[in-house]
């Protein structure tokens, strides 16, 4: 298995809504990814979990709430969004956050497109 | 402060010509750069990288090339294909590989 596997693919949330975003894999890989993206610009990185530990958080508002159960999964919890959060969330894993043996394997899930109304 | 840069938005090219899309980043600690290949609605997608040891990396019709005294990196695609068509970005580690940085994207368009 060589994927990273996001749902929902698509949520469409009010602003007094809680929802979640979830991310899998299941490469062994021991580093999971947040990134935000809008359209025509680059993938923003928010979270970075190494290990199941939180290692960086981008300055991200405290209504994004990162959690890792375990190696494989990560979440994403939602709450009091708003309009402007609506954007492509975008959940990527790597071998190694720290990049020994430099085969990092960085792979990117396909996304959920998130919409605050 | 955007550390990596593609300074060109959008590339359109002939289908069987080369495609050469530019990155150029300001860190000298980056020393392993990848490009990804994006479609709409899509999480993006490996293509290639190099590390800064080398100063060409080639695999099928993908070439990257790093220079570093530049600090410019380049992909070359060869012969282009309708297929190829996409968002492209291209994205910078540290040599501590703690963090992605992400170019702005050039959207190529290949005509057939």
């Amino acid at each position: 298995d060589t994927e990273v596997t996001q749902t929902p693919k698509h949520l469409v949330m009010g602003m007094t809504n809680k929802k979640s975003l979830k991310c899998e894999q299941h490469m062994g890989h021991r580093a999971m990814y947040w990134y935000k993206q809008k359209a025509k610009k680059p993938p923003e990185l928010m979270f970075v979990y190494s290990y199941e530990k939180l290692s960086i958080n981008e300055s991200v508002p405290s209504r994004f709430s990162p959690e890792c159960p375990n190696s494989s999964l990560l979440n994403l919890h939602l709450h009091a969004l708003q309009p402007e959060d609506s954007a492509l969330y975008l959940c990527a894993s790597s071998q190694d956050r720290f990049g020994t043996g430099r085969s990092y394997g960085y792979t990117f899930g396909s996304g959920t497109r998130l919409t605050v109304v | 402060d955007q550390q990596v840069k593609q300074n060109s938005p959008s590339l359109s090219v002939q289908e069987g010509r080369i495609s050469i899309l530019n990155c150029d980043y300001t860190n000298s600690m980056f020393d392993y750069f990848l490009w990804y290949k994006k479609y709409p609605a899509e999480g993006p997608t490996f293509l290639i990288s190099i590390s800064s040891i080398k100063d060409k990396n080639e695999d099928g019709r993908f070439t990257v090339f790093l220079n570093k005294s530049a600090k410019h990196l380049s992909l070359h695609i060869v012969p282009s294909q309708p297929g190829d068509s996409a968002v492209y970005f291209c994205a910078a580690v540290t040599n501590t590989g703690n963090q992605f940085y992400f170019g702005t994207g050039t959207s190529l368009t290949v005509i057939p």
